[in-house]
Protein backbone atom coordinates (compact mmCIF):
# COMPACT_ATOMS: atom_id res chain seq x y z
CA UNK A 1 0.00 0.00 0.00
CA UNK A 2 1.42 3.49 -0.78
CA UNK A 3 2.46 5.25 2.22
CA UNK A 4 2.45 8.85 0.41
CA UNK A 5 0.59 10.36 -2.06
CA UNK A 6 1.09 13.56 -4.44
CA UNK A 7 -2.02 13.96 -5.67
CA UNK A 8 -1.00 16.30 -8.57
CA UNK A 9 1.40 15.44 -10.94
CA UNK A 10 2.03 18.95 -11.84
CA UNK A 11 1.10 22.51 -10.58
CA UNK A 12 1.73 26.04 -12.63
CA UNK A 13 1.93 29.05 -10.79
CA UNK A 14 2.59 33.09 -12.04
CA UNK A 15 6.04 34.38 -10.31
CA UNK A 16 5.15 36.10 -7.33
CA UNK A 17 1.70 34.09 -6.52
CA UNK A 18 1.61 31.86 -3.59
CA UNK A 19 2.85 28.13 -4.19
CA UNK A 20 1.27 25.06 -2.84
CA UNK A 21 2.30 21.79 -3.49
CA UNK A 22 0.25 18.75 -1.47
CA UNK A 23 1.21 15.89 0.23
CA UNK A 24 -0.69 13.33 2.05
CA UNK A 25 0.14 10.17 4.09
CA UNK A 26 -1.46 6.72 5.27
CA UNK A 27 0.84 4.92 8.25
CA UNK A 28 0.28 4.01 11.76
CA UNK A 29 1.83 5.55 14.09
CA UNK A 30 4.07 8.95 13.94
CA UNK A 31 5.40 9.61 11.05
CA UNK A 32 8.29 11.66 9.93
CA UNK A 33 7.79 13.62 6.81
CA UNK A 34 10.32 15.51 4.33
CA UNK A 35 10.43 17.02 1.17
CA UNK A 36 12.99 16.76 -1.50
CA UNK A 37 13.45 19.13 -4.61
CA UNK A 38 14.86 17.65 -7.76
CA UNK A 39 16.38 20.21 -10.42
CA UNK A 40 17.17 18.59 -13.84
CA UNK A 41 19.92 16.54 -14.02
CA UNK A 42 20.48 16.88 -10.44
CA UNK A 43 20.21 15.05 -7.35
CA UNK A 44 17.74 15.36 -4.79
CA UNK A 45 17.79 18.73 -2.49
CA UNK A 46 16.66 18.23 1.24
CA UNK A 47 14.39 21.46 1.84
CA UNK A 48 13.16 20.24 5.34
CA UNK A 49 11.29 17.64 7.25
CA UNK A 50 8.86 17.44 9.96
CA UNK A 51 9.79 14.75 13.11
CA UNK A 52 7.96 16.18 15.94
CA UNK A 53 7.19 20.00 18.03
CA UNK A 54 5.48 22.51 16.01
CA UNK A 55 3.35 21.58 13.17
CA UNK A 56 4.47 24.93 11.09
CA UNK A 57 8.33 23.26 9.91
CA UNK A 58 10.36 26.35 7.72
CA UNK A 59 13.09 25.23 5.72
CA UNK A 60 15.62 25.89 2.72
CA UNK A 61 14.67 28.79 -0.04
CA UNK A 62 11.58 30.32 1.81
CA UNK A 63 9.96 27.03 1.73
CA UNK A 64 7.46 26.05 5.10
CA UNK A 65 5.08 23.24 5.94
CA UNK A 66 2.32 22.65 7.71
CA UNK A 67 2.07 18.77 9.83
CA UNK A 68 -1.46 17.94 10.14
CA UNK A 69 -2.48 15.29 12.21
CA UNK A 70 -5.76 15.06 12.00
CA UNK A 71 -6.26 15.47 7.92
CA UNK A 72 -2.19 13.12 7.18
CA UNK A 73 -1.16 16.04 5.27
CA UNK A 74 1.82 17.72 4.95
CA UNK A 75 1.55 20.04 2.50
CA UNK A 76 4.75 22.32 0.94
CA UNK A 77 4.22 26.01 0.60
CA UNK A 78 5.60 29.09 -0.36
CA UNK A 79 4.24 32.20 -0.16
CA UNK A 80 5.68 33.78 -3.54
CA UNK A 81 7.23 31.74 -5.82
CA UNK A 82 9.97 32.41 -8.43
CA UNK A 83 10.52 31.30 -11.47
CA UNK A 84 13.65 29.47 -10.28
CA UNK A 85 11.55 26.96 -7.91
CA UNK A 86 11.02 25.46 -11.41
CA UNK A 87 11.70 21.36 -10.53
CA UNK A 88 10.32 18.44 -9.54
CA UNK A 89 9.13 17.46 -5.64
CA UNK A 90 8.97 15.07 -3.63
CA UNK A 91 7.36 14.42 -0.39
CA UNK A 92 8.49 11.17 1.66
CA UNK A 93 7.47 9.64 4.85
CA UNK A 94 9.13 7.17 7.28
CA UNK A 95 7.53 5.27 10.21
CA UNK A 96 8.60 2.85 12.64
CA UNK A 97 6.90 -0.34 11.28
CA UNK A 98 8.64 0.25 7.74
CA UNK A 99 11.79 0.29 9.90
CA UNK A 100 11.76 3.98 9.08
CA UNK A 101 13.02 3.41 5.20
CA UNK A 102 11.94 6.53 3.41
CA UNK A 103 9.04 6.07 1.16
CA UNK A 104 9.00 8.83 -1.88
CA UNK A 105 5.61 10.00 -3.46
CA UNK A 106 5.76 10.05 -7.49
CA UNK A 107 6.43 13.43 -7.29
CA UNK A 108 4.98 17.26 -8.58
CA UNK A 109 6.19 18.89 -11.19
CA UNK A 110 5.92 22.42 -10.81
CA UNK A 111 5.77 25.17 -13.02
CA UNK A 112 6.74 28.69 -12.49
CA UNK A 113 5.78 31.18 -15.20
CA UNK A 114 7.69 34.71 -15.14
CA UNK B 1 26.63 20.34 -3.16
CA UNK B 2 25.64 17.62 -0.46
CA UNK B 3 29.18 16.26 -0.08
CA UNK B 4 27.86 12.64 -1.78
CA UNK B 5 29.71 11.98 -4.54
CA UNK B 6 29.09 9.27 -7.10
CA UNK B 7 30.90 7.62 -10.05
CA UNK B 8 30.75 7.29 -13.25
CA UNK B 9 27.82 9.77 -14.02
CA UNK B 10 26.99 7.93 -16.99
CA UNK B 11 27.28 4.42 -17.55
CA UNK B 12 25.97 2.83 -21.35
CA UNK B 13 26.26 -1.03 -21.20
CA UNK B 14 24.76 -3.83 -23.00
CA UNK B 15 21.69 -6.38 -21.85
CA UNK B 16 23.48 -9.30 -19.71
CA UNK B 17 26.76 -7.63 -18.48
CA UNK B 18 27.57 -6.57 -14.93
CA UNK B 19 28.45 -3.00 -13.63
CA UNK B 20 29.68 -1.07 -10.12
CA UNK B 21 28.07 2.12 -8.99
CA UNK B 22 30.87 3.61 -6.50
CA UNK B 23 29.14 5.80 -3.98
CA UNK B 24 31.61 8.28 -1.55
CA UNK B 25 29.48 9.72 1.72
CA UNK B 26 29.40 13.05 2.96
CA UNK B 27 32.94 13.02 5.65
CA UNK B 28 31.48 12.03 8.84
CA UNK B 29 28.01 10.13 7.85
CA UNK B 30 28.02 6.34 8.13
CA UNK B 31 25.08 4.98 6.46
CA UNK B 32 25.19 4.98 3.02
CA UNK B 33 21.23 4.08 0.91
CA UNK B 34 20.97 3.08 -2.58
CA UNK B 35 18.28 4.29 -4.77
CA UNK B 36 16.51 3.82 -8.22
CA UNK B 37 14.75 6.17 -10.20
CA UNK B 38 12.86 5.52 -13.41
CA UNK B 39 9.86 6.95 -14.98
CA UNK B 40 7.30 3.80 -14.09
CA UNK B 41 8.48 3.30 -10.61
CA UNK B 42 9.63 5.96 -9.73
CA UNK B 43 12.23 6.49 -6.56
CA UNK B 44 12.55 3.57 -4.84
CA UNK B 45 14.60 2.45 -2.00
CA UNK B 46 17.08 -0.65 -2.79
CA UNK B 47 19.24 -1.20 0.12
CA UNK B 48 20.64 0.36 3.38
CA UNK B 49 24.06 -0.17 4.94
CA UNK B 50 25.34 1.57 8.39
CA UNK B 51 29.41 1.28 9.72
CA UNK B 52 29.71 -1.90 7.43
CA UNK B 53 26.98 -3.85 7.90
CA UNK B 54 23.48 -4.10 6.27
CA UNK B 55 20.49 -2.26 7.88
CA UNK B 56 17.52 -2.27 5.70
CA UNK B 57 16.24 -3.85 2.45
CA UNK B 58 14.06 -2.26 -0.01
CA UNK B 59 12.97 -3.33 -3.42
CA UNK B 60 16.24 -5.05 -4.18
CA UNK B 61 16.92 -7.57 -7.11
CA UNK B 62 18.29 -10.44 -6.44
CA UNK B 63 20.65 -9.73 -9.63
CA UNK B 64 21.90 -6.55 -7.77
CA UNK B 65 24.56 -6.44 -4.58
CA UNK B 66 25.96 -3.65 -2.39
CA UNK B 67 28.50 -3.41 0.03
CA UNK B 68 30.18 -0.87 2.06
CA UNK B 69 33.87 -0.91 2.67
CA UNK B 70 36.09 0.01 5.99
CA UNK B 71 36.28 4.10 4.19
CA UNK B 72 32.68 3.74 4.23
CA UNK B 73 32.66 4.24 0.90
CA UNK B 74 30.37 1.86 -1.05
CA UNK B 75 29.37 0.07 -3.68
CA UNK B 76 26.26 -1.07 -5.93
CA UNK B 77 26.92 -3.81 -8.24
CA UNK B 78 24.37 -4.93 -10.91
CA UNK B 79 24.60 -8.04 -12.77
CA UNK B 80 22.69 -9.93 -15.68
CA UNK B 81 21.58 -6.43 -16.89
CA UNK B 82 17.88 -6.09 -18.45
CA UNK B 83 16.76 -3.09 -20.29
CA UNK B 84 14.15 -2.77 -17.47
CA UNK B 85 17.54 -1.94 -15.34
CA UNK B 86 17.77 1.36 -17.60
CA UNK B 87 17.27 4.41 -14.45
CA UNK B 88 19.12 6.90 -12.46
CA UNK B 89 20.91 5.31 -9.53
CA UNK B 90 20.97 7.40 -6.59
CA UNK B 91 23.63 7.10 -3.17
CA UNK B 92 22.81 9.11 -0.04
CA UNK B 93 24.12 9.38 3.33
CA UNK B 94 23.43 10.22 6.81
CA UNK B 95 25.18 10.68 10.05
CA UNK B 96 24.09 7.54 11.87
CA UNK B 97 21.45 5.24 11.67
CA UNK B 98 18.90 7.15 10.16
CA UNK B 99 15.60 6.76 12.12
CA UNK B 100 15.15 10.69 11.96
CA UNK B 101 18.20 12.14 10.12
CA UNK B 102 18.00 13.77 6.70
CA UNK B 103 19.14 11.73 3.93
CA UNK B 104 21.67 14.19 1.84
CA UNK B 105 21.99 12.69 -1.76
CA UNK B 106 24.65 12.47 -4.54
CA UNK B 107 24.41 13.21 -8.10
CA UNK B 108 23.12 10.06 -9.73
CA UNK B 109 24.56 7.43 -11.90
CA UNK B 110 22.57 7.60 -15.15
CA UNK B 111 22.58 4.01 -16.68
CA UNK B 112 21.43 2.90 -20.04
CA UNK B 113 21.02 -1.38 -20.81
CA UNK B 114 21.06 -1.54 -24.77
Amino acid sequence: AQSVAQPEDQVNVAEGNPLTVKCTYSVSGNPYLFWYVQYPNRGLQFLLKYITGDNLVKGSYGFEAEFNKSQTSFHLKKPSALVSDSALYFCAVSFLLNDYKLSFGAGTTVSVRA
Amino acid sequence: DSGVTQTPKHLITATGQRVTLRCSPRSGDLSVYWYQQSLDQGLQFLIQYYNGEERAKGNILERFSAQQFPDLHSELNLSSLELGDSALYFCASSKGRGDQETQYFGPGTRLLVL
